[in-house]
Order: C-alpha cells, then structure tokens, then sequence
C-alpha cells in the first residue's frame, strides 16, 4: 500500500497560518478516525502533535489544529513562530491492520 | 519520566541478521501496544511492525514479512525486533515507539546500515 501524500515543502511568515493537506484513500483516512501528526526537528526523534484527527497531547500549543474531510487530513498551524519549523509527518490506521505514513512536509518560517 | 532507550544497531552485510532491543522504562510496558517505526538517512518514516500488549498478535508492513519479527518481554519491559535476510533497503534508524496509531513517546532511534 502507497504512503499517504503530502506536500514536499510548505512556508509561512512568522504569525501567520500554514496548512498542511495529506491524502489517502477509503482504506485509511477515509475510513478511521486514526490519523496522527507529528513534528521532527533535524537529528531528533518525531514528536506527537496531534492524535485522533483533532486532539492534542498535554503540552501541545493550541496552535496546532488539525482536521479530516473523506480522504483528506490536513494540519494547521496558527501564528507561526521559528520553532514550529521543521518536518511533519502524518500516519493513518489502514486495513484493520496497518500503519501508513505521509511522505512528509518540510516546513519553512520565512 | 517515560524513557524507550534502542540498542543493537550497527553495520551488518545484506542477507545477514540484527537482534535490536528496546528497553522501557517509567510507564506500565505490559499495558502497551508498541512499534516499531524506521526512517532511512534523509528520508520519511516507515511503519515496520506492532505488537499487541500481551504478545498474542503482531503486524508488519509487507515488505519485512517473513524476514522481521517483532517480540517483547514484559517482565524485563523490553521490546525486540529479530531482522534477518537483512537487505540494502533495511539501512535505517529504528525507532521504539509506545503505541501504533498514536506514537507518544520514542526513544532516540538506533541505527541499522546494511552493507558489503
């Protein structure tokens, strides 16, 4: 089974608000409400940002919103700050069975 | 405080085998699925495999069925990934990961190079 598609690259400037989509199928997104994100900054472990479409784990700055409609999932960050840069990746439940990630999204902060 | 801390990994020749270790600490192991999860130099994450708390069932991505098995040891808190028939497309950091649709905590990552 392919990896979920998501856009190579994304930016944004400092405040401002970027999305980032990530597409399936009926198999995974369109049929769970399993669909994680997480953030990784260069030579560290990724970090959970949002888990269950829409939730957030404790520490988790609210900017961080997320969102799914049929096969498509999409992440948002509000009011962008210099940290928020890095690598995003998106995972989804597929097949009863499996775990599938996005090819992931280099953020930039202009 | 939670802590997955990987060992195990290293330089190994294709068609060879890798025992990597996964040692928990500061949470209740034996109530968690848990994962296996890779990502090659430079590129994205990969599923590899997940087993349920108990150890009664586990789930691979298919291109390592067959070759990868993935184990744990709740009295020790301790996950294992048996690799053999290693190939040059296994070459990667393998992260322990608490869970499977939801990865809340991973370790630091051990790496994997398979090469002549």
């Amino acid at each position: 089974q392919s990896a979920l598609t998501q856009p190579p690259s994304a930016s944004g400037s400092p405040g401002q608000s970027v999305t980032i989509s990530c597409t399936g199928s009926t198999s995974d997104i369109g049929n769970y409400k399993y669909v994680s994100w997480y953030q990784q900054h260069p030579g560290k472990a990724p970090k959970l940002i949002l888990y269950e479409v829409t939730r957030r784990p404790s520490g988790v700055p609210d900017r961080f919103s997320g969102s799914k409609s049929g096969t498509t999932a999409s992440l948002t960050v509000s009011g962008l700050q210099a940290e928020d840069e890095g690598d995003y990746y998106c995972s989804s439940y597929a097949d009863g069975t499996k775990l599938l990630f996005g090819g992931g999204t280099k953020l930039t902060v202009l | 405080e939670v802590q997955l801390v990987e060992s195990g990994g290293g330089l190994v020749q294709p068609g060879g085998s890798r025992r990597l270790s996964c040692a928990a600490s500061g949470y209740t192991f034996s109530d968690n699925w848990m994962s296996w999860v890779r990502q090659a130099l430079g590129k994205g994450l990969e599923w590899v495999a997940t087993i349920k708390p108990d150890g009664s069932q586990t789930f691979y991505v298919d291109s390592v069925k067959g070759r990868f098995t993935i184990s744990r040891d709740n009295a020790k808190n301790s996950l294992f990934l048996q690799m053999n028939s290693l190939r040059d497309e296994d070459s990667a950091s393998y992260y322990c990961v608490n869970g499977m649709t939801a990865g809340a905590y991973w370790g630091q990552g051990t790496r994997v190079t398979v090469s002549s």
